[in-house]
């Protein structure tokens, strides 16, 4: 079974452009979470979506945004970039209705300059 | 949000064992989660325990729950240089469907 997949790998953007980053998920899983990792702030949250819903969303602003579609891919976006957005964006995909175990995807590693 | 603390570093010797410590805040956490991390890697899920069980075995892996301190550890018996890695600790309150993470504890083994 493949796992979960996430594009591009790697990304270089400037200030002010906007990014969007692709995960597919485990087949067979509905629902799909995203969290940022940077080296200060760890690993935090920031949307989950089951069934092209967003049943949460962690404290970023309305610059990053989400979305899933009928197959259960997800993308997210995030406009007017800036130098702090630079991180490793992880997707992690759970089975169903309650998320008890993620599986995380390799990550898009993006870079602002 | 939820505070889930670990040490940063931890060294130890190829052969011996590592124990990995977290503390954790919210009692309501269901599962608590380790997950691996290595260089340019996402995570990957080690174990889990449910919140009802004090001590879960998975071949080299032990995990060992402390309710009433919130205190969660992660021992890895005969440590080998390919546990060189990142361990962060999780939970997972209640409502949300958001898994808190700790800072992670970077090991070495030293060969």
């Amino acid at each position: 079974k493949a796992g979960v997949t996430q594009t591009p790998r790697y990304l270089i953007k400037t200030r002010g452009q906007q990014v969007t980053l692709s995960c597919s998920p485990i087949s067979g899983h509905r629902s799909v979470s995203w969290y940022q990792q940077t080296p200060g702030q760890g690993l935090q949250f920031l949307f989950e979506y089951f069934s092209e819903t967003q049943r949460n969303k962690g404290n970023f602003p309305g610059r990053f945004s989400g979305r899933q579609f009928s197959n259960s891919r997800s993308e997210m976006n995030v406009s007017t970039l800036e130098l702090g957005d630079s991180a490793l964006y992880l997707c992690a995909s759970s089975l169903g209705i309650s998320v008890e175990k993620l599986f995380f995807g390799s990550g898009t590693q993006l870079s602002v300059l | 949000g939820e505070d889930v603390e670990q040490s940063l570093f931890l060294s130890v010797r190829e052969g011996d064992s590592s124990v990995i410590n977290c503390t954790y805040t919210d009692s309501s956490s269901t599962y608590l989660y380790w997950y691996k991390q290595e260089p340019g890697a996402g995570l990957q899920l080690l174990t889990y325990i449910f919140s009802n069980m004090d001590m879960k075995q998975d071949q080299r892996l032990t995990v060992l729950l402390n309710k009433k301190d919130k205190h969660l550890s992660l021992r890895i018996a005969d440590t080998q240089t390919g546990d060189s890695a990142i361990y962060f600790c999780a939970e997972s309150p209640n409502t949300g469907n958001q898994f808190y993470f700790g800072t992670g504890t970077s090991l070495t083994v030293i060969p």
